[in-house]
């Protein structure tokens, strides 16, 4: 059964310091993962990874893939209190449909 | 604002009554997906129809039914509802090619009382 898990559940930090989030997944026909942040309504796009080791950046926010190990990460440097949220992390896993598969999600604190 | 609208937001109803989601995808976005999101489950898939064709099913319930009509607006459809069922509802697009991130709207809170 497909699956996609993230780590930790949840997090608290302080202003300032640099946070990484964790995704692994297994999902046949891999095509793409994809980063959310979750606020208090809709999951916003943060971004969508096909190929290995090729870092997307915005701002301070930066993620990578790697598909040898079936695995992203999600980094958030020098963050704020506007950065806690619930960041989802999902995978595309067929080539026919957008179907999504969810992780947990992992709930971000910041601390000012 | 993803430009996907979805209503009503908030919805509360009876156990055995029927509700009806509505969804509005982004302008030029064929494919629209919907979503239910609980505590214990989290995001879970529940239906894709791209261009008023159905493309691709999760759980969904047999008491759920969904459309998208000509105009690509879609709706969900939940019939006898059970306390279960409270939950988010999110609707999201898609250009609808498969290399195309999924935009959400801001979802329905349904409460079954």
């Amino acid at each position: 059964e497909d699956k996609v898990v993230q780590s930790p559940l949840s997090l608290v930090v302080h202003e300032g310091d640099t946070v990484t989030l964790n995704c692994s997944y297994e999902v046949t026909n891999f095509r793409s993962l994809l980063w959310y942040k979750q606020e208090k309504k809709a999951p916003t796009f943060l971004f969508m990874l096909t190929s290995s080791g090729i870092e997307k950046k915005s701002g301070r926010l930066s993620s990578i893939l790697d598909k040898k190990e079936l695995f992203s990460i999600l980094n958030i440097t020098a963050t704020q209190t506007g950065d806690s949220a619930i960041y989802l992390c999902a995978a595309h896993g067929s080539s026919n449909t957008g179907k999504l598969i969810f992780g947990q999600g992992t709930t971000l604190q910041v601390k000012p | 604002d993803s430009g996907v609208t979805q209503t009503p937001k908030h919805l509360i109803t009876a156990t055995g009554q029927r509700v009806t989601l509505r969804c509005s995808p982004r302008s030029g976005d064929l494919s629209v997906y919907w979503y239910q999101q609980s505590l214990d489950q989290g995001l879970q898939f529940l239906i894709q129809y791209y261009n008023g064709e159905e493309r691709a099913k999760g759980n969904i319930l047999e008491r759920f039914s969904a459309q998208q009509f000509p105009d690509l607006h879609s709706e969900l459809n939940l019939s006898s509802l059970e306390l279960g069922d409270s939950a988010l509802y999110f609707c999201a697009s898609s250009g609808g090619g498969s290399g195309q991130p999924q935009h959400f709207g801001d979802g329905t809170r349904l409460s079954i009382l």
